[in-house]
């Protein structure tokens, strides 16, 4: 089955800074690439996905990049606020109607 | 539109005790998946339903654990009898039918928090 690598499991960055998380998948299948955003109390909310087909997606202050190649795709916020401040999540999945394979999450924390 | 609903939003039960956990999709959402988050194991898919029928149970961590879809507006995850270890976050999610070789996003509950004495 799927593996999901994901670090840095915490990150603390200055407000106003970059952010960037990595995450590496074993199954060369995997063509769905979903980052969540996870507020405490709630549950995880999608602010980006990527497809096998691009390389990268962009929206707004955040971006994602895929390569497939080296079987790794990762997630750029740039202008970090406090409001970024949460946990992300990576997942992979072989697409059609699928589960989702998680990461075990970044928590990050943007110092003011 | 109201979202993923999930119930109850906390449940504290005593080991060996039977618990139901109810999930409402987003309407028109035809997939329906169960997750369980943890510490130890973070997000873990348990079980997911197309049109209502299980595709892939072998999340289900042991026979204890069951799930249901009736329909395609309602679902339910049992444990039975449940145990401590089963103390954790579970979450339903949904989504659209698949078009094609892409997954559609999967739209989260906030959860229910289970707490087993």
């Amino acid at each position: 089955g799927e593996n999901v690598e994901q670090h840095p499991s915490t990150l603390s960055v200055q407000e106003g800074d970059s952010a960037v998380i990595k995450c590496t998948y074993s199954d060369s299948a995997s063509n769905y690439f979903p980052w969540y955003k996870q507020e405490l109390g709630k549950g995880p909310q999608l602010i980006i996905d990527i497809r096998s087909n691009v390389g990268e997606k962009k929206d707004q202050r955040i971006a994602v990049t895929l390569n497939k190649t080296a079987k790794h795709f990762s997630l750029h916020i740039t202008e970090t606020q406090p409001e970024d401040s949460a946990v992300y999540f990576c997942a992979a999945s072989e697409g059609g109607a699928d589960g989702l394979t998680f990461g075990k999450g970044t928590h990050l924390i943007i110092q003011p | 539109d109201a979202g993923v609903i999930q119930s109850p939003r906390h449940e504290v039960t005593e080991m060996g005790q039977e618990v139901t956990l109810r999930c409402k999709p987003i309407s028109g959402h035809n997939s329906l998946f169960w997750y369980r988050q943890t510490m130890m194991r973070g997000l873990e898919l348990l079980i997911y339903f197309n049109n209502n029928v299980p595709i892939d149970d072998s999340g289900m961590p042991e026979d204890r654990f069951s799930a249901k879809m009736p329909n395609a507006s309602f679902s339910t995850l049992k444990i039975q009898p449940s145990e401590p270890r089963d103390s954790a976050v579970y979450f339903c999610a949904s989504s659209t039918p698949s078009g094609g070789a892409y997954q559609e996003t999967q739209y989260f509950g906030p959860g229910t928090r289970l707490l087993v004495l």
